[in-house]
C-alpha cells in the first residue's frame, strides 16, 4: 500500500527566506503528483500539478519537482511571505489511477 | 464561478443518529470523492464515484454510505455504525481525461461533531 511521508512536519522561517518542503512515496511509480495548500478550517487549494510526462512545474514563487526514480518530490518557495503560512500537502497517484494518496502535510509559519 | 459547495460548514449530531453531508459541484467533473481528515493524519479516502449510479469504496468506507444520482451531487451519509465519526470531511472532484493527469479540486469541508 502506498504511503507518503512529508518532511518536516512543521517549519518556521523568517520572511524573505527561501525554503524547501519534501514529500516521498514508498512506491516510486508516481504518475500524477499534486501539491496543495490548506488554510485552517478550509479545504485544499491546488498549487501545482506535475503530470506523467513532466518533471517539474512552476507558478510564480513556487516550483515543484518530481524525481520518478526515487519517488521524491520537493516544493520550493522563494522569498517567503507571511501570507504563505499554511499547511502544505502533497498527493500522488500511480499509473491507471485517479485516486490520490496524501501525506500528513507540513505546517509552515512565515514570521514577519 | 465554478466550484464545489459543501454544506453545512458545521454539523452537530447525537451519537446513534445518521447524518448526511451535502456536496455539489458545477465544474462538470466526472469523478467525485469523499475524504476524511483527522488531526495529525493525512486525508483518507472514504468513497469515490466516476460515473452516475456507480461508486467504489475507498480505504475507510465502513460506517459510511453514498449515492450518485446526479453528476453534480455526491452526498455522504455517516451512519451510526461509524465508530469515530467526529472529523473534518472534504469532498473533491476531477475530470476523467483517460490519461490520469487531472487535478483534484476540493470543497471547503464540513466539520462534523458527534457527542
Amino acid at each position: 500500500k502506498q504511503e507518503v511521508t512529508q518532511i518536516p512536519a512543521a517549519l518556521s522561517v523568517p520572511e524573505g527566506e527561501n525554503l524547501v518542503l519534501n514529500c516521498s512515496f514508498t512506491d516510486s511509480a508516481i504518475y500524477n503528483l499534486q501539491w496543495f495548500r490548506q488554510d485552517p478550517g478550509k479545504g485544499l487549494t491546488s498549487l501545482l500539478l506535475i503530470q506523467s510526462s513532466q518533471r517539474e512545474q512552476t507558478s510564480g514563487r513556487l516550483n515543484a519537482s518530481l524525481d520518478k526514480s526515487s519517488g521524491r518530490s520537493t516544493l520550493y518557495i522563494a522569498a517567503s511571505q507571511p501570507g504563505d503560512s499554511a499547511t502544505y500537502l502533497c498527493g500522488g497517484s500511480g499509473a491507471g489511477s485517479y485516486q490520490l494518496t496524501f501525506g500528513k502535510g507540513t505546517k509552515l509559519s512565515v514570521i514577519p | 464561478d465554478g466550484g464545489i459547495t459543501q454544506s453545512p460548514k458545521y454539523l452537530f449530531r447525537k451519537e446513534g443518529q445518521n447524518v448526511t453531508l451535502s456536496c455539489e459541484q458545477n465544474l462538470n467533473h466526472d469523478a467525485m470523492y469523499w475524504y476524511r481528515q483527522d488531526p495529525g493524519q493525512g486525508l483518507r479516502l472514504i468513497y469515490y464515484s466516476q460515473i452516475v449510479n456507480d461508486f467504489q469504496k475507498g480505504d475507510i468506507a465502513e460506517g459510511y454510505s453514498v449515492s450518485r444520482e446526479k453528476k453534480e451531487s455526491f452526498p455522504l451519509t455517516v451512519t451510526s455504525a461509524q465508530k469515530n465519526p467526529t472529523a473534518f470531511y472534504l469532498c473533491a472532484s476531477s475530470l476523467l481525461t483517460g490519461s490520469y493527469n487531472s487535478p483534484l479540486h476540493f470543497g471547503n469541508g464540513t466539520r462534523l461533531t458527534v457527542t
